[in-house]
């Protein structure tokens, strides 16, 4: 079956532009998570959603990102105003129901680039 | 808050030879662990899980053990392939629901010379 993937897979922006990237989950997978991979920080959990729902959104570097959820399925992670430390490749990832055991399948990332 | 430390390398050996990349962590509560690769031009990939004390999760021929008693998920293969140059991250994520993602490590770099 179809993996985990994400749009666009390179994205180059000027400073101060808004920036939209999309996550199709694992059909039948209700849990999705965003992260950040960057040189200087490493792996980071930004946000997850159970279903359409973001219970905890205190991982989001700043207000100037946002994410959202429809339908169950697809999700964007908004970028406002882009600044060049937000460079860096965006995963998603899914899981079945979100449980602390499963295994999350992890996209192929979007690379972000912000001149 | 939970963290992940391991030895972040380039960690570089020759074909054939054991491999080990320590992995410790502290966490709050009872967590599963993970062992992520990313091999070049790929994206994360599942290589290994545990999800409570004493497990030993295996795949590929490589190893690691749940050890709550030194809070350490070791990652070992008997005898390593160029293919098996990647980058491995060690992960661990709390047992008690998803309203968290996983903690990574830093991530080491494997380099495997023929």
């Amino acid at each position: 079956g179809a993996g985990v993937s994400q749009s666009p897979s390179n994205k180059v922006t000027e400073k101060g532009k808004d920036v939209e990237l999309r996550c199709d989950p694992i059909s039948g997978h209700t849990a999705l998570y965003w992260y950040r991979q960057s040189l200087g920080q490493g792996l980071e959990f930004l946000i997850y959603f159970q279903g359409n729902s973001a219970p905890d959104k205190s991982g989001l570097p700043s207000d100037r990102f946002s994410a959202e959820r429809t339908g169950g399925s697809v999700s964007t992670l908004t970028i406002q105003r882009t600044q060049q430390e937000d460079s860096a490749v965006y995963l998603c990832a899914s899981s079945f129901t979100g449980g602390g055991w499963e295994t999350q399948y992890f996209g192929p990332g979007t690379r972000l680039l912000v001149l | 808050g939970n963290s992940v430390t391991q030895m972040e390398g380039p960690v570089t050996l020759s074909e054939e030879a054991f491999l080990t990349i320590n992995c410790t962590y502290t966490a709050t509560g009872y967590p599963s662990l993970f062992w992520y690769v990313q091999y070049p031009g790929e994206g994360l990939q599942l290589l290994l899980k545990a999800t409570k004390a004493d497990d030993k999760g295996s795949n590929k021929g490589f190893e690691a053990t749940y050890r709550k008693e030194t809070t350490s998920f070791h990652l070992e293969k008997g005898s390593v392939q160029v293919s098996d140059s990647a980058v491995y991250f060690c992960a661990l994520k709390e047992a008690r629901g998803g309203a968290d993602g996983l903690t990574f490590g830093k991530g080491t770099h494997l380099i495997i010379q023929p």
